[in-house]
């Protein structure tokens, strides 16, 4: 079936450094993609969304990278933080009225 | 106001108990959603209600029973669990769940035990 899912289960950076977190999806039809950061204990919480006629998108300290050729998404954090510690999903939502489906989620952990 | 509050945080059962989990939200949204999450893995929807009606139900077993009283309130009724139906059972909720859902805004969860 059609499905999201993340290259890198797990990922470790020095504190400073920037951090690529990757993405790979399967429907093709999807047009809406969020990363979401969860952290122990908590509900997941919006971190970035794109829409697919964007292939970037910026905020403060990430930013979002889309290649619909080959269905890939990341999320790039910028001088990771002791405090972006997390689990990372992506989530797609399809064309049409189809639920936001969740990828695998990559455990970011911050080496101070 | 841009939360969504679940009670209780924790909760423990056995499996011949009847519970429920309870959501509200503030926000104006009128699509709700509930959703199960085992450890390390991502959540997984179980209902989605729109205008205060199911519109999508994931092949949840009976034992799960959903109730959408208004707007704002979203239950999940829980009887005859399994110890495998323990959990974090997540909230959510979005302006709308047609195509342009937008942003889920989550919960904190209600951590579910089953004795």
């Amino acid at each position: 079936g059609e499905s999201v899912g993340l290259h890198l289960p797990t990922l470790s950076v020095q504190e400073g450094d920037n951090s690529i977190i990757n993405c790979a999806y399967s429907n093709s039809a999807s047009d809406y993609f969020i990363w979401y950061k969860q952290e122990s204990g908590k509900g997941p919480q919006f971190i970035i969304d794109i829409r697919s006629n964007m292939d970037k998108r910026q905020g403060q300290r990430v930013t979002v990278l889309l290649n619909k050729t080959v269905k890939h998404l990341s999320l790039q954090i910028a001088a990771t933080q002791p405090g972006d510690s997390a689990v990372y999903f992506c989530a797609e939502n399809g064309a049409g009225n189809t639920p936001l489906v969740f990828g695998k989620g990559t455990r970011l952990s911050v080496i101070a | 106001d841009t939360e969504v509050t679940q009670t209780p945080k924790h909760l423990v059962m056995g499996m011949t108990n009847k519970k429920s989990l309870k959501c509200e939200q503030h926000m104006g949204h009128r699509a709700m959603y509930w959703y199960k999450q085992k450890a390390k893995k991502p959540p997984e929807l179980m209902f989605v209600y729109s205008y205060e009606k199911l519109s999508i139900n994931e092949s949840v077993p009976s034992r799960f029973s959903p109730e959408c009283p208004n707007s704002s309130l979203l239950n999940l009724h829980l009887h005859a669990l399994q110890p495998e139906d323990s959990a974090l059972y997540l909230c959510a909720s979005s302006l709308s769940s047609g195509m342009d859902t937008g942003e889920l805004f989550f919960g904190e969860g209600s951590r579910l035990t089953v004795l």
